[in-house]
């Protein structure tokens, strides 16, 4: 069975602070994982995907298959980073999406 | 070029009345995808559209939800005899339809059942 784990709802760090979102996944082939982020009153949009291996606004993210992990990091967190966050995985085409986490950046 | 587009951007209905959930795809995306964001539940995959392909209704919660998709563009999610559990964000988004395509979400309908 395909899923994915966020254990943290909510996540409040300061501003300059390192931000680590944790995400953790189940599934029994190769996986592919994204970082979704809603911003308020703004969609849903990707933030990254684990096969592009880059950084958008400063945040990156690495796949251990291992641990079964794709955590979000960002080493300086930024007031504008405040938002909701969902990691989610795809087997087949469609997506299967973690509860979320809210990230709240405090000044 | 312009998102995916849906309607209306909320809804209020009573409990045991009809309700249509409309999106507009991106123009040239062949995959389109429904899903469901509750307090609560997260995001829940309702059911998924590839071309002429039969859909993949695996994640509609009961019978008294349905979609369709009218030339392979427009969707609609039509939910009977709505009941207060259904009251939640229903979001649409579409893909290419290439495995490893990206999938662009729209605004989603918020939908109140009384």
């Amino acid at each position: 069975a395909q899923r994915v784990t966020q254990p943290e709802k909510l996540l409040s760090v300061f501003k300059g602070a390192p931000v680590e979102l944790k995400c953790n996944y189940s599934y029994s082939g190769s996986p592919e994982l994204f970082w979704y982020v809603q911003y308020s009153r703004q969609r849903l949009q990707l933030l990254l995907r684990h096969i592009s291996r880059e950084s958008i606004k400063g945040f990156t993210a690495d796949l251990n298959k291992g641990e079964t992990s794709f955590h979000l990091k960002k080493p300086f967190a930024q007031e504008e980073d405040s938002a909701m966050y969902y990691c989610a995985l795809r087997g087949a085409q469609k997506l299967v999406f973690g509860q979320g986490t809210r990230l709240t950046i405090n000044p | 070029g312009a998102g995916v587009s849906q309607s209306p951007s909320n809804k209020v209905t009573e409990k045991g009345k009809d309700v249509e959930l409309r999106c507009d795809p991106i123009s040239g995306h062949t995959a389109l995808y429904w899903y469901r964001q509750s307090l609560g539940q997260g995001l829940e995959f309702l059911i998924y559209f590839q071309g002429n392909s039969a859909p993949d209704k695996s994640g509609l919660p009961s019978d008294r939800f349905s979609a369709e998709r009218t030339g392979g563009s427009v969707s609609t999610l039509t939910i009977q005899r709505t009941q207060q559990e259904d009251s939640a964000v229903y979001l649409c988004a579409s893909s290419f339809g290439q495995s490893r395509d990206i999938q662009y979400f729209g605004a989603g309908t918020r939908l109140s059942v009384l």
